[in-house]
Order: C-alpha cells, then structure tokens, then sequence
C-alpha cells in the first residue's frame, strides 16, 4: 500500500485552464502539506493543514487553493494556469509536526504549455 | 527563524570512496534534522533523523550522520559509496516552533563514477 499518494503524477495543460491535483495518506497522520519543488530541485513550502485546518499558506498566489475534505485527503486547486506554476508538486504528511519525519507522495510534474 | 545551508550543489566521488555531504543548520530552538534521498522522478525518501537522543544517527543505506551542536552540523557520511547512491540529497529542519513546516536545504546531488 503507498503510505502517500497523489494523482495524477503528470499533467500537461495549456495556460488559463484550471487544475486540480489529489493527495491521499494512509498513514492516519493529522498534518498534510504542500511543497513546490522548482527546476532547481528547490523545495518550498506552500500549505499545512493540521486536523483539516489551513496552518501555513506561505505567500502562494490565490489562484492556488488547497482543500481537505478529511484527515487524510488534501487536494490542490490551481485556476487560471500559468507558465511559472510548471514545477513539481509533492504531497506530504506526518504525525506530530516537527517531531517526526514527513512522507512524501511521488509527486505531480506540472507542464503548462 | 530556522534554516538549512548546504554546501556545494554538486559532488563527485568514485565508487568505494567516502561520501561527506554537508549540511549546516540555524535554528533558535533545539532542531530536528532529517536527510532525504530523491532519486530522478521519484519523491522524497528519508534516510535518518536527528530528534535529540543520539547525536550519531544511522540511516538507511549505509548512510549516517553526527549532529554537532558546536558547529551546527549535521553533515550526512557513507564509508563506501555505490553507484546506486547518485542521487539528490536534502537536508532539512523542522520549524519545531509550531508553525507546522519543514526547510530544505538546496539539495546536493551527488555522482559516482565508476
């Protein structure tokens, strides 16, 4: 069983078209993220949720909105696409924030065209 | 705030030699370290954690790392390195702070040759 998955793990799209991306853990932890990983391999955090709650939105564009219907869902909405947002996205989780380590879904490679 | 400085962006090393890749932390509380492994298209897989017990921590893989509180260090080791090592490497803090995130350094990403 994969402890974290997102689908789907690629995404070719045009640009002003809207997206969403699924993140689903098994792994009965509280907190969810989502990192950003850009062309440079650099990780950047975008959102937390703790228990379905948003903690951190880290100066992300509104066009990108998180949702956790559940504990164990987070899903990413992305609206009018644009060419700077083709990047890696990776679905995290973990127990106890901080304390323990985060799992990491295989990722989605979005490519705006 | 926390961060993580890791240097050089790019190392070689021959296969069987030792592999020292560096990781240096800031925080302003007791950290928690981590190095993660990514391999091309895969996500993020942890190889140790530092959470304040031993301060020589074994990971998988071979690999392991000594958290030096006099020099901020957490530098990751393997006496031997395989070509199976080449990959990217990533050390990371935790904002342990209660802002509920973790900072990645810039990634290492390391080369075997044969």
């Amino acid at each position: 069983d994969t402890a974290v998955s997102q689908t789907p793990k690629y995404l070719v799209t045009q640009m002003g078209n809207d997206k969403s991306i699924k993140c689903e853990q098994n792994l009965g932890h509280d907190t969810m993220y989502w990192y950003k990983q850009d062309s440079k391999k650099f990780l950047k955090i975008m959102f937390s949720y703790n228990n379905k709650e948003l903690i951190i939105n880290e100066t992300v564009p509104n066009r990108f909105s998180p949702k956790s219907p559940d504990k164990a869902h987070l899903n990413l909405h992305i609206n009018s696409l644009e060419l700077g947002d083709s990047a890696v996205y990776f679905c995290a989780s973990s127990h106890q924030q901080g304390y323990t380590e985060a799992f990491f879904g295989q990722g989605t490679r979005l490519t705006v065209v | 705030a926390q961060s993580v400085t890791q240097l050089g962006s790019h190392v070689s090393v021959s296969e069987g030699a030792l592999v020292l890749l560096r990781c240096n932390y800031s925080s302003s509380v007791p950290p928690y370290l981590f190095w993660y492994v990514q391999y091309p298209n895969q996500g993020l897989q942890l190889l140790l954690k530092y959470t304040s017990a031993a301060t020589l921590v074994k990971g998988i893989n071979g690999f392991e790392a000594e958290f030096k509180k006099s020099e901020t260090s957490f530098h990751l080791t393997k006496p031997s390195a395989h070509m199976s090592d080449a990959a990217e490497y990533f050390c990371a803090v935790s904002d342990n702070s209660g802002t509920y995130k973790y900072i990645f350094g810039t990634g290492t990403r390391l080369k075997v040759l044969a």
